[in-house]
């Protein structure tokens, strides 16, 4: 059974970056996509990127492009998911879930709650 | 990039009724790469459906979906009182997008 735990809530500044974690048990962690995907207060859910960890590439949807850098870490079987120059509309509650933009998305973590406030 | 529209936005249903609700693409999904999830209030959504029509380890079959080219389905044959909660379709296959959601709640 793959479980997906996720880093905890951070609360940050505008203009400054975040990394969210997400480590993966179960499963073979190299060979499965993660994905990210967001969901901002009381509003639906958004795909912002993904990464299969043994080929180490990141795609990330367009809106994202440039300021999302997704990366693995094999030997702790985990993923990370950065985003810089935060605003206001960046807080949201971030998922990481098994599967990437070619897939469903089977498996999730709990979520980690980023509130972007001056 | 392909819109998806869910409708009805609310459902008001009582439990043993049946559920019916829709999702329509802005343009036709490919192999039928779309998937519906299950969320409740707290809670990080659950996959139901994918391929249109399969459904996802350990789903009950009260949960059906099907559909094609720019149209699709859930039903709920019988609801009981663990169902009520919001659905959202999702096409994949590229650049993927969810519909807004459908709140189905408690008559």
């Amino acid at each position: 059974q793959v479980q997906l735990v996720q880093s905890g809530a951070e609360v940050k500044k505008p203009g400054s970056s975040v990394k969210v974690s997400c480590r993966s048990s179960g499963g073979t962690f190299s060979s499965y996509p993660i994905s990210w995907v967001r969901q901002a207060p009381g509003q639906g859910l958004q795909w912002m990127g993904g990464i299969i960890p043994i080929f180490r590439t990141a795609n990330y949807a367009q809106k994202f492009q440039g300021r999302v850098t997704i990366t693995a870490d094999e030997s702790t079987s985990t993923v990370y998911m950065e985003l810089s120059s935060l605003t206001s509309e960046d807080t949201a509650l971030y998922y990481c879930a098994r599967g990437d933009a070619g897939s469903e998305l089977d498996y999730w973590g709990q979520g980690t709650l980023v509130t972007v406030s001056s | 990039e392909i819109v998806l529209t869910q409708s009805p936005g609310t459902l008001s249903l009582s439990p043993g009724e049946r559920a019916t609700l829709s999702c329509r693409a802005s343009q036709s999904v490919s192999n039928s790469y779309l998937a519906w999830y299950q969320q409740k209030p707290g809670q990080a959504p659950r996959l139901l459906i994918y391929g249109a029509s399969t459904r996802a380890t350990g789903i009950p079959d009260r949960f059906s979906g099907s559909g094609s080219g720019t149209d699709f389905t859930l039903t709920i044959s019988r609801l009981e009182p663990e169902d009520f909660a919001v659905y959202y379709c999702q096409r994949y296959g590229h650049s993927p997008t969810f519909g807004q959601g459908t709140r189905l709640e408690i008559k």
